[in-house]
């Protein structure tokens, strides 16, 4: 597609509930992050990922956070049991690889989540 | 890890006004972005500049990275300038991850 895609926009949820969370990247891209963003904060990284596997993962704040990515394209994010604290804007970012990792990096529009 | 530090926090201009943001790394660098977080939440992208000089219409950046600072221009400013700007680098020897700053909120009154 021509930018990074996510859904849903908005999801609100109760506490207790599993949420999944959506990302196509832009076509060509092999290097795809997920990053949260709290009411007011910066943004937070939470898992990269370069082509299908995960060699970052270290801000998933809990186990309760997971990640995948298939086909080097789409990426899925899925809280499990969610709490109010994971209430937060969560951003998708792509970007082309080369070998310094010197290129740009694209932002999709955000999954806004409510929890409660 | 690195630090990215972005100042002023917060400011207010009149419209028409000019402003300098100021972004700091605590070190080396081989990728700088600067980006504008519209109050929908959207973050777009204003520059790819991991040095010298770049500009785009009223907004123009400059990174010393020798220096480790990035600095962003806004002349003639518009109240659609509102918003959040952030500057992110990414570490020449990290996971590539993009490590942002804490932005600096910008309000344009008309």
């Amino acid at each position: 597609g021509a930018g990074v895609s996510q859904s849903p926009s908005n999801k609100v949820t109760e506490k207790g509930k599993d949420v999944e969370l959506r990302c196509d990247p832009i076509s060509g891209h092999t290097a795809l992050y997920w990053y949260r963003q709290s009411l007011g904060q910066g943004l937070e990284f939470l898992i990269y990922f370069q082509g299908n596997s995960a060699p970052d993962k270290s801000g998933l704040p809990s186990d309760r956070f997971s990640a995948e990515r298939t086909g080097g394209s789409v990426s899925t994010l899925t809280i499990q049991r969610t709490q109010q604290e994971d209430s937060a804007v969560y951003l998708c970012a792509s970007r082309k690889r080369d070998r310094v990792m010197n290129t740009e990096a694209f932002f999709g529009q955000g999954t806004r989540l409510t929890v409660v | 890890g690195i630090q990215v530090e972005q100042s002023p926090p917060d400011l207010i201009l009149q419209e028409g006004a000019n402003s300098t943001l100021r972004c700091n790394f605590s070190d080396s660098v081989n990728n700088l972005q600067w980006f504008h977080q519209n109050p929908w939440g959207q973050l777009i992208n204003l520059f790819y500049i991991p040095s010298g000089t770049k500009q785009n219409g009223r907004l123009s950046a400059t990174t010393v990275a020798t220096e480790r600072y990035s600095l962003l221009y806004i002349s003639s400013s518009q109240t659609t300038d509102s918003g959040v700007y952030f500057c992110a680098v990414v570490r020449m020897d990290s996971s590539y991850k993009l490590i942002f700053g804490s932005g600096t909120r910008l309000l344009v009154r008309p």
